[in-house]
């Protein structure tokens, strides 16, 4: 099974300041069709998962866009441009190129 | 809105069986790819198994194979998992979702838990 690997696993962040996380594929995540489906989700504590990016870079609907994603091949990068309070909780990548799709093992933001 | 409501999560015995089901308000349900994810307590998300538009298509992951059966009623814009040999390892929240791995569609429902447990 693909591996992403994330780092950090847990990141203090400075409201209004910028903020990286890292994903890391054990395998190439192009597909065949020339897609990359790498994705990132957001989950607030005692909520569900909430995807806001999809194939690297497109926002899912509603999703602000001080989130951006980037990448490609095997490394990739969610960042928030200037962190705001709802945005602490557990940040996932996955991936949908290889069967079993698969997470990251999760990024925790909180406030400093 | 476009709600995804599951429902079923039980507390069960090993070797127990249970019926997840989830109804999805939205329009669009037999034109989707559906998904059942799970995250056990306090830990990550594992991706259960998926089922195309028309049913045509079932795939799971290796640790649920031959246990679990996913299936859909686009009559009744409805998505079920029948799990059957229930493990203590099964014991998670159990998430509906819009889309597999790869749609542009990505919503996901509430949850509903599912305890395995003597």
């Amino acid at each position: 099974d693909v591996v992403l690997t994330q780092s950090p696993l847990s990141l203090p962040v400075t409201l209004g300041q910028p903020a990286s996380i890292s994903c890391r594929s054990s395998q190439n995540l192009v597909y065949s069709d020339g897609n990359t489906y790498l994705s990132w989700f957001h989950q607030r504590p005692g909520q569900s998962p909430r995807r806001l990016i999809y194939k690297v870079s497109n926002w899912d609907s509603g999703v602000p866009d001080r989130f951006s994603g980037s990448g490609s091949g095997t490394d990739f990068t969610l960042k928030i441009s200037r962190v705001e309070a709802e945005d602490v909780g557990v940040y996932f990548c996955m991936q949908g190129t290889h069967w079993p799709w698969t997470f990251g093992q999760g990024t925790k933001v909180e406030i400093k | 809105e476009v709600q995804l409501v599951e429902s079923g999560g039980d507390l069960v015995q090993p070797g127990g069986s249970l019926r997840l089901s989830c109804a999805d308000s939205g329009f669009t349900f037999s034109r989707d790819w559906m998904a059942w994810v799970r995250q056990p307590p306090g830990k990550g998300l594992e991706w259960v198994a998926e089922i195309k538009e028309d049913g045509s298509v079932r795939s799971y992951v290796d640790s649920v194979k031959g246990r679990f059966t996913i299936s859909r009623d686009n009559a009744k814009n409805s998505l079920y998992l029948q799990m059957n040999s229930l493990r203590v390892e099964d014991t998670a929240v159990y998430y509906c979702a819009r889309g597999g791995g790869r749609s542009d569609d990505g919503d996901w429902g509430q949850g509903t838990p599912v305890t395995v447990s003597s």
